[in-house]
């Protein structure tokens, strides 16, 4: 069985710092991975995704994710924090040859960036 | 612009109502999804849609129905509401059965049962 573990269920973080937010992931085969960001009050959005090829992926609105397959790691940052980043952050896996239900979420992380 | 919306933003309901949570899409695809979110837990899937009166059980079914009449249209429905079963709702769909291709996700409908 698959699964998204976010170790973290609050990342605090000043304005203009780097900001890190961390998932691992245990998946048969080579997983196809997503950060999703969600809003107060709002649905879901689509941040950035890793398919294949290059370990760093660059998403929306200044994101990026790298994948580490050795430690099962796709980690999201950001160089420079905004508060508007504000916000829950999740992460989801999903295993090649699957049905599309078969995509799995984290259990989140609410990011806080401090003015 | 893509777009998912969802019926009601907020919904109050008494245990033993019958509740239909609505979810419609304009981007023409074929799967959809009905799932909850409660804090700690993330998003858990309820019930899977990949074509008109197609459905599969989700995860957490137990409780709930679904009814897909028309592509764009996927309902979820709560025969007898009861207290846990408030949370919030997310309606999602994506365009084909490709692995790698994103969701979309509706606004939300927070339900209370009371």
């Amino acid at each position: 069985a698959q699964s998204v573990a976010q170790p973290e269920d609050q990342v605090n973080v000043a304005e203009g710092n780097p900001l890190t937010v961390k998932c691992t992931y245990s998946v048969s085969g080579n997983p196809y991975l997503f950060w999703y960001v969600q809003y107060p009050n709002r649905g879901l959005q689509f941040l950035l995704k890793y398919i294949t090829g290059d370990n760093l992926v660059k998403g929306s609105y200044g994101f990026e994710a790298e994948f580490n397959k050795s430690q099962t790691s796709f980690h999201l940052k950001k160089p420079s924090a905004l508060v508007s980043d504000s916000a829950l952050y999740f992460c989801a896996v999903r295993a090649p040859g699957g049905s599309a239900r078969q995509l799995t979420f984290g259990s989140g992380t609410q990011l806080t960036v401090l003015p | 612009d893509v777009k998912v919306t969802q019926s009601s933003r907020y919904l109050v309901k008494r245990t033993g109502e019958k509740v239909f949570l609505e979810c419609v899409q304009d981007m023409d695809h074929e799967n959809m999804f009905w799932y909850r979110q409660d804090p700690g837990l993330g998003l858990r899937l309820i019930y899977f849609s990949y074509d008109v009166k197609m459905k599969e059980k989700g995860d957490i079914p137990e409780g709930y129905s679904v009814s897909r009449e028309k592509k764009e249209r996927f309902s979820l429905i709560l025969e007898s509401a009861s207290t846990n079963q408030t949370s919030m709702y997310l309606c999602a769909s994506v365009r084909t059965a490709g692995e790698y291709n994103e969701q979309f996700f509706g606004p939300g409908t927070r339900l209370t049962v009371l």
